[in-house]
């Protein structure tokens, strides 16, 4: 199974700041015949169900606020939140989709400093 | 609108089992591949298992293979879980989630982009 590994566990961000979690994959996520990362992100507020923030490692899904970018290839990726905003407060799950089973990061819980 | 809700829920005891449903609008259902998906009580989440567009392949986590078993019925739009052999760490909220690609009439995986909001199974004596 792939193990994904995210950091930190928790993440104390002042208003307005730059927010960075990282995710680390056991093994590559790259599928070579297309180029593709095969890496999603999650934002989970509490008391709702998981929200898909983006695929493909790097794109955002439909109406998700363009301060929120995901990067990296093969093992390593990042979610950036450019500025905090006070409903960004969540947390945040990597999540592969390279093959079965599907693992989920540990996540990462997102605070207002 | 695209819209997910599950449904069967209940407290049940180690050993039981349960059939768990999640119902399927404003999409066409028989195109995509479904997911099942928990969440323990304030922990992460956990993918549960994964169902083709046509219902003929079956993925499982190595937790749950040998005593779940998940289903769908394009027909009635609708998902299903069916829980044997429930044990004390199945307790979680179980979510369905839409696969985020239509595969028909290919077998191809994806994120998964609209859930359900979830129904809550708590197995406890």
């Amino acid at each position: 199974d792939i193990v994904m590994t995210q950091s930190p566990d928790s993440l104390p961000v002042s208003l307005g700041e730059r927010a960075t979690i990282n995710c680390k994959s056991s093994q590559s996520l790259l599928y070579s015949s297309n180029n593709k990362n095969y890496l999603a992100w999650y934002q989970q507020k509490p008391g709702q169900p998981p929200k898909l923030l983006i695929y493909w490692a790097s794109t955002r899904d439909s109406g998700v606020p363009d301060r929120f970018s995901g990067s990296g290839s093969g093992t390593d990726f990042t979610l950036t939140i450019s500025s905090l905003q006070a409903e960004d407060v969540a947390v945040y799950y990597c999540q592969q989709y390279y093959s079965t089973p599907y693992t989920f990061g540990q996540g990462t819980k997102l605070e207002i400093k | 609108e695209v819209q997910l809700v599950e449904s069967g829920g209940l407290v049940v005891q180690p050993g039981g089992s349960l059939r768990l449903s999640c119902a399927a609008s404003g999409f066409t259902f028989h195109d995509y591949a479904m997911h099942w998906v928990r969440q323990a009580p304030g922990k992460g989440l956990e993918w549960v298992s994964l169902i083709s567009w046509d219902g003929g392949w079956t993925y499982y986590a190595d937790s749950v293979k040998g005593r779940f078993t998940i289903s769908r019925d394009n027909s009635k739009n609708s998902l299903y879980l069916q829980m044997d052999s429930l044990r004390a760490e199945d307790t979680a909220l179980y979510y369905c989630a839409k696969d985020g690609i239509a595969a028909r009439p290919n077998y191809y995986y994806y994120y998964m982009d609209v859930w359900g909001k979830g129904t809550t199974v708590t197995v406890s004596s």
